[in-house]
């Protein structure tokens, strides 16, 4: 089945460590964004990749990079994470960024910082 | 600045419909999407209006008024299985998905 893979489903860093999350899609999407979910709130959108286009979001941290080597893989780098990036980061693709084109999400990565 | 709002919380009885409203506010409209999201799990595509009225889906169907900022989603015959979160998100003229919040479901036996 066509889908998106996160990798790891559950992430605990300590407070300062760099982390490294990983999302791979099989649904050969030309898009590929970044999200960060907080408990009961609206996902935020971190960044997107337009095919290797980049498009970072005005408020997201410097904290925060992202890298797409190839269609299929995205990663997202958390410098020196802080307790206050403790949440779901969610990974979705869309085919085109049009306006009938949904997004797909992974299952997300939550991410513990201790 | 743009806005979607839809309540926080909502509580329904098995067997029984619900709606789930939502307005919003947005630099332009290219769409408006609900997701479906269980706790701890990745949001999920239910629905996408575009233009006024209503698109009906088995036991879920979505309803757009543009010129009044506004859309629901109906749940007919709720299912345990129904509850989660409900995100209404618009994409704006940028093709940018602004997303509410969520509405969290309840469903009682």
């Amino acid at each position: 089945d066509a889908m998106v893979i996160q990798n790891p489903r559950y992430q605990v860093t300590q407070f300062g460590k760099p982390v490294t999350l990983s999302c791979s899609q099989t649904l050969n999407h030309n898009v590929m964004y970044w999200y960060q979910q907080k408990s009961s709130q609206a996902p935020k959108l971190l960044f997107h990749y337009y095919d290797k286009d980049f498009n970072n979001e005005a408020d997201t941290p410097d904290n925060f990079q992202s890298r797409r080597p190839n269609t299929s893989f995205c990663f997202l780098d958390i410098r020196s994470p802080g307790l206050g990036d403790a949440a779901m980061y969610l990974c979705a693709t869309s085919r085109e960024r049009g306006g009938s084109d949904e997004q797909f999400f992974g299952p997300g990565t939550r991410l513990t910082v201790l | 600045g743009q806005n979607i709002d839809q309540p926080t919380e909502m509580t329904a009885t098995e067997g029984a419909i619900v709606q789930i409203n939502c307005t919003y506010q947005t630099s332009g409209f290219n769409g408006l999407f609900w997701y479906q999201q269980h706790a701890g799990e990745a949001p999920t595509f239910l629905s996408y209006n575009v233009l006024d009225g209503l698109e009906e889906k088995g036991r879920f169907s979505s309803f757009l008024s543009r010129s009044k900022g506004y859309s629901y989603l109906l749940l007919k015959e709720l299912q345990m299985k129904d509850s989660a979160s409900y995100l209404c998100a618009v994409k704006d003229s940028n093709y940018q998905l602004i997303w509410g919040a969520g509405t969290k479901l309840i469903i009682k036996p």
